[in-house]
């Protein structure tokens, strides 16, 4: 079974700097995807990032961006610019191409922007 | 447009007791998939189902069942409530395999907070 560790518990960052989060997995399959969730307070899960496998250009979304080193199994977030509203929980997860579009989950990151 | 939507949004049981939760989903979707997430906790999939009138097992099935007799709904029954199921339990939707394409981005619903006493 694949597991995803992310090993920052907490993180904090000024507002207008930029913060990165680890992510690491462990998956024997070359075929997957891999995604960033951010929860808020207010607990609603919202996707931030998405990243196939097969892809070697690293996805960006604005002003969050990854860092995708497959043969590392590593998968990092780069938020640049940070603001109060990015203050949340951060998931990295993972997905095999397969039936089901299952997602296994890391622990999440809680992060801190400090105005 | 709602999305997916949960009901209840709280509940609060004595162990032993019965429930169900209901998932509802407006956008057609096949995937659909029940959550819990403990305190300080990824999310560990339960079931899930990859269309109406199927269901499989997730990572932490014991002691619940589910059922998806419509395509836009997912029920998800804890028959005998134990204290160890005390969580927040999201559902969530996706497209699913449209034109042999995958549409694998999954949307959540905004979680139902659990207590077991």
């Amino acid at each position: 079974a694949q597991t995803v560790t992310q090993s920052q518990p907490e993180m904090s960052v000024q507002e207008a700097e930029t913060v990165t989060l680890s992510c690491t997995y462990d998956t024997s399959e070359s075929n997957y995807y891999l995604f960033w969730y951010k929860q808020p307070p207010s607990r609603q899960m919202i996707l931030v990032i998405r990243q196939e496998a097969y892809k070697q250009q690293n996805a960006t979304e604005n002003r969050f961006s990854v860092n995708f080193q497959k043969a590392a199994k590593s998968f990092s977030l780069k938020i640049s610019d940070s603001q109060l509203g990015d203050t949340a929980m951060y998931f990295c997860a993972f997905m095999f191409n397969n039936a089901g579009n299952m997602l296994t989950f890391g622990g999440g990151t809680r992060l801190m922007v400090k105005p | 447009n709602a999305g997916v939507t949960q009901t209840p949004k709280f509940r609060v049981l004595k162990t032993g007791q019965s429930m169900t939760l209901l998932c509802a989903q407006d956008m057609n979707h096949e995937y659909m998939y029940w959550y819990r997430q403990d305190p300080g906790m990824g999310l560990r999939l339960i079931h899930y189902s990859v269309g109406e009138g199927t269901t499989a097992k997730g990572e932490v099935p014991d002691g619940y069942n589910v059922s998806r007799l419509k395509k836009q709904n997912f029920l998800l029954g804890l028959e005998s409530a134990a204290p160890s199921q005390t969580s927040v339990y999201f559902c969530a939707s996706s497209r699913g395999v449209v034109d042999n394409r995958r549409y694998n981005e999954q949307f959540f619903g905004p979680g139902t907070r659990l207590t077991v006493l």
